[in-house]
């Protein structure tokens, strides 16, 4: 099944303990994404990658980093979590960097930074 | 960069009325418009798009219009049911790999 996977899809943890979010996608997609969402903010692009080893900063990257060493992966981290990350996280994924792509979203990460 | 409006932010509409979620937009480069649903608990969902090169789409019960001149767009739903109870989300695009703004979402309550 073509999908978008999280993990984990929920999270508790404390100021400043280095976590990472994985995901994946199996559409061999070459555009991937991170998002927060918080209420009354909408989507927030984090990052961005378009392709294997091409990382671009979105919105609100302060806090976060990525990777994409493969082109299925990209794995969200957060060196020294805060409370104001406490968020809702979507990975997601299109087929190509034209813009006009569907963006194919995971299930969400709910994390939660005591 | 793009930046996008959306109004309103709540929207509650009777079983059977029809529901109008309206989005503009800064830049006159951006030419894709989708729309994302996303259901309570769930990851947000295309619903439907629109490119610049054409005014309006429809899909059953779904449309959405472009109008260029005045850098917006809208989302029409016909007929609501309450499955479409949802918040919704515009977003809007450049070509070539600039990526997808969003509007700050619209959340549709449908009463029966």
């Amino acid at each position: 099944e073509a999908q978008v996977t999280q993990n984990p899809r929920y999270l508790i943890t404390v100021t400043g303990k280095k976590l990472t979010v994985t995901c994946s996608q199996n559409m061999n997609h070459e555009y991937m994404s991170w998002y927060r969402q918080d209420p009354g903010l909408g989507l927030r692009q984090i990052y961005y990658s378009m392709n294997v080893e091409v990382t671009d900063k979105g919105d609100v990257p302060e806090g976060y980093k990525v990777s994409r060493k493969e082109k299925r992966n990209f794995p969200l981290i957060l060196e020294s979590p805060s409370p104001n990350q406490t968020s809702l996280y979507f990975c997601a994924s299109s087929l190509g960097t034209s813009g006009w792509d569907t963006q194919y979203f995971g299930p969400g990460t709910r994390l939660t930074v005591l | 960069g793009e930046n996008v409006e959306q109004h309103p932010s709540t929207l509650s509409v009777q079983e059977g009325d029809s529901a109008v979620i309206k989005c503009t937009y800064s830049d006159s480069a951006s030419n894709y418009f989708p729309w994302y649903k996303q259901e309570l608990g769930k990851r947000p969902q295309l619903i439907i798009d629109i490119r610049s090169n054409v005014g309006e789409k429809k899909d059953q019960r779904i449309a959405v219009t472009l109008n260029k001149t005045a850098k917006h767009f809208s989302l029409h739903i016909t007929e609501t049911q309450p499955e479409d109870s949802a918040v919704y989300f515009c977003a809007a695009s450049i070509p070539k790999g600039t990526p997808l703004v969003f509007g700050k979402g619209t959340r549709l309550s449908v009463i029966a």
